[in-house]
């Protein structure tokens, strides 16, 4: 069975700090990993999606690195402002046997506040 | 390029009572998923159809069934609601599951208050 988990559970920093979100997954097999960011009560957007063949994708501040073997993905966020301030979701699409193929598994998110 | 919409927007039911939620994909999607969030938790899968098929069920009860029709829109239906219920319901569209790109979209969800 398919694990995700992120650390830390909450996060606050002052205005333009960079920051790393961790997630760390229990099954290596997995097809893809996506990033999402949720506002309060809204629903998720997708920030970054990283193929299981690829080390890291990159979007404006936005920096995904992948390492599949050792199940870990991390999300660098530079010079961060207020406007960062959400949810942020890990989750991963597993391949193992098929019985994972399209379902996608969550952590339950790192809560970003960035204070002016 | 519209994307994911969900209705209705919020929704409240009272315990035993049955619900149905909507779901159009992204122009271009063709398989839909449906995930329940409790309050502070990650989005959990609920089932994914494609090609009008149940394709792939998570661990939920028959209270929690599905449709989807031919233009690809999905229903989610919840059978004797229970407290527990209470959730914001999201739903998902991706291209077809063997696809090696497949980036799923989130609507805005349903919030379902069960009283």
């Amino acid at each position: 069975k398919q694990e995700v988990t992120q650390i830390p559970a909450a996060l606050s920093v002052p205005e333009g700090e960079n920051l790393v979100l961790n997630c760390s997954f229990t099954d290596s097999a997995i097809y893809n990993l996506q990033w999402f960011r949720q506002d309060p009560g809204k629903g998720l957007t997708s920030l970054l999606l990283i193929q299981s063949s690829q080390r890291e994708q990159t979007s404006g501040r936005l920096n995904a690195s992948l390492d599949k073997s050792s199940g870990r993905s991390t999300l660098y966020i530079a010079a961060s402002q207020p406007g960062d301030s959400a949810t942020y979701l890990c989750a991963v699409r597993g391949g193992a046997g098929g019985t994972s193929y399209g379902k996608l598994t969550f952590g339950q998110g790192t809560i970003l506040t960035v204070h002016p | 390029d519209a994307g994911v919409t969900q209705s209705p927007t919020h929704l409240i039911k009272t315990r035993g009572q049955q619900v149905t939620l909507r779901c159009s994909p992204k122009s271009g999607h063709d398989t839909v998923s449906w995930y329940q969030q409790a309050l502070g938790q990650g989005p959990q899968f609920i089932f994914q159809y494609y090609e009008e098929e149940e394709r792939q069920r998570g661990n939920f009860p028959d209270r929690f069934s599905g449709h989807q029709f031919p233009n690809y829109s999905s229903e989610l239906n919840v059978n004797a609601l229970l407290l527990g219920d209470s959730a914001l319901y999201l739903c998902a569209s991706s291209l077809v599951p063997g696809s090696s790109y497949n980036e799923q979209f989130f609507g805005p969800g349903t919030r379902l208050t069960v009283l």
